[in-house]
């Protein structure tokens, strides 16, 4: 079954640190995005991204935040200088463009530190 | 912001009972609603999902019901198994916002054997 795959699954990086995190979304898809979850907290929308260019973005994802799909397969999420409170479970997330509203296929996560 | 709220951060089942989730919202211009359950160190798996159209959607074991006068959507889960012990989230989402989800905080369900 197609899924989508995030790397690092942990990444540990000192404050003030660049960090890409990145993701291969089902390839048949077309809609892509970032959640994160702040340990104890709810699942918090960033960002989605469609025809190479970002759809909506919430109040989380300034201008320390970037996204990319640099080639056909990768979509990477970048936090340009890292705080602590950036230290979360961050989900990418995939759809297709159903007749529905696409469910949203999720990656296992990856688990930032920011020390 | 809690746009979507699940009331109960836990419930506990016995296996073979009905275990039912709760979420309710706030937001009336959601019409789109899903069900997502949640294992430690894993990411939200997607269970069902109804549209505003509906009030109830049925698959398998699971049963989504909505009611939009009342804001409230509730996930059945009949019987309960030990495997379905995880946290369920409940999601909503409106037609022209590009698909983003809004979460509701999360119900940590346990059926015990």
């Amino acid at each position: 079954e197609p899924e989508v795959t995030q790397t690092p699954s942990h990444q540990v990086t000192q404050m003030g640190q660049e960090v890409i995190l990145r993701c291969v979304p089902i390839s048949n898809h077309l809609y892509f995005y970032w959640y994160r979850q702040i340990l104890g907290q709810k699942v918090e929308f960033l960002v989605s991204f469609y025809n190479n260019e970002i759809s909506e973005k919430s109040e989380i994802f300034d201008d320390q935040f970037s996204v990319e799909r640099p080639d056909g397969s990768n979509f990477t999420l970048k936090i340009r200088s890292t705080k602590l409170e950036d230290s979360a479970m961050y989900f990418c997330a995939s759809g297709d463009r159903a007749w529905r509203r696409t469910e949203a296929f999720f990656g296992q996560g990856t688990r930032l530190t920011v020390v | 912001d809690q746009q979507v709220k699940q009331n109960s951060p836990s419930l506990s089942v016995q296996e073979g009972r009905i275990s039912i989730l709760n979420c309710d919202y706030t937001n009336s211009m959601f019409d789109y609603f899903l069900w997502y359950k949640k294992y430690p160190a894993e990411g939200p798996t997607f269970l069902i999902s109804i549209s505003s159209i509906k009030d109830k959607n049925e698959d398998g074991r699971f049963t989504v019901f909505l009611n939009k006068s009342a804001k409230h959507l509730s996930l059945h889960i009949v019987p309960s198994q030990p495997g379905d012990s995880a946290v369920y989230f409940c999601a909503a989402s409106v037609a022209d916002a590009g698909n983003m989800l809004t979460f509701g905080g999360g119900t940590r369900l346990m059926v015990k054997p």
